[in-house]
């Protein structure tokens, strides 16, 4: 199964909004509302901030926010605030019952 | 709070089998919700799925490691593991284990552990 495809890296300053692009194909992304997405602080374990698509796990921030389109998911960060600065990975469930992540994003808040 | 906690030796030579062993606690492994995976990174470079199991022993794989990755299930001991075979220096990366919700997201992350393919 081929990775996701994420921009290597985004940037913005604070209290602008960026969006971080996943695409796939119908039998990942396309094919199902199971995206998720993950933000990986250096040193950290990955923690999750979207699910299946849109939603929000409790205690992320309303600033998050998902969406997809086809074989293209979405997150969007809104208001950015330094600690937004980390490496985004999405994840879908995919036709075979695996799983497969994107390559991952480094977002820089400027 | 569900916490996951990897465990395994951090240096394998080439060749030998890889094997980590991740503990639930604050949960049981067979809650019906749950299926356990095993995630790695190799340092600077993305995340990549290497397979799931099920409490009931159902197991998938990603298909580029299908032939050289064992996942099991100690549902007794709340652990599953992880073993890797003929590995090489490409292995070398921190492991993560997680719980995955209804297959679908990974909910819950262990800290994860380097483990480095080394002579």
């Amino acid at each position: 199964q081929s990775a996701l495809t994420q921009p290597a890296s985004v940037s913005g300053s604070p209290g602008q909004s960026i969006t971080i692009s996943c695409t796939g194909t119908s039998s990942d992304v396309g094919g199902y509302n199971y995206v998720s997405w993950y933000q990986q602080l250096p040193g950290k374990a990955p923690q999750l901030m979207i699910y299946d698509v849109s939603n929000r796990p409790s205690g992320v921030s309303n600033r998050f926010s998902g969406s997809k389109s086809g074989n293209t998911a979405s997150l969007t960060i809104s208001g950015l605030q330094a600690e937004d600065e980390a490496d985004y990975y999405c994840s879908s469930y995919t036709s075979t019952s695996t799983q497969v992540f994107g390559g991952g994003t480094k977002l820089t808040v400027l | 709070q569900v916490q996951l906690q990897e465990s395994g030796p951090g240096l394998v030579k080439p060749s030998q089998t890889l094997s980590l062993t991740c503990t639930v606690s604050g949960g049981s492994i067979s809650s019906g919700s749950y299926s356990w995976s095993w995630i790695r990174q190799p340092a600077g470079k993305g995340l990549e799925w290497l397979g799931r199991i099920y409490a009931s022993g159902n197991t998938y794989y990603n298909p580029s490691l299908n032939s050289r990755v064992t996942i099991s299930v100690d549902t007794s001991k709340n652990q599953f593991s992880l073993k890797l075979s003929s590995v090489t220096a490409a292995d070398t990366a921190v492991y993560y284990c997680a719980g995955v919700l209804y297959g679908r997201y990974f909910d819950y992350w262990g800290q994860g552990t380097l483990v480095t393919v080394s002579s």
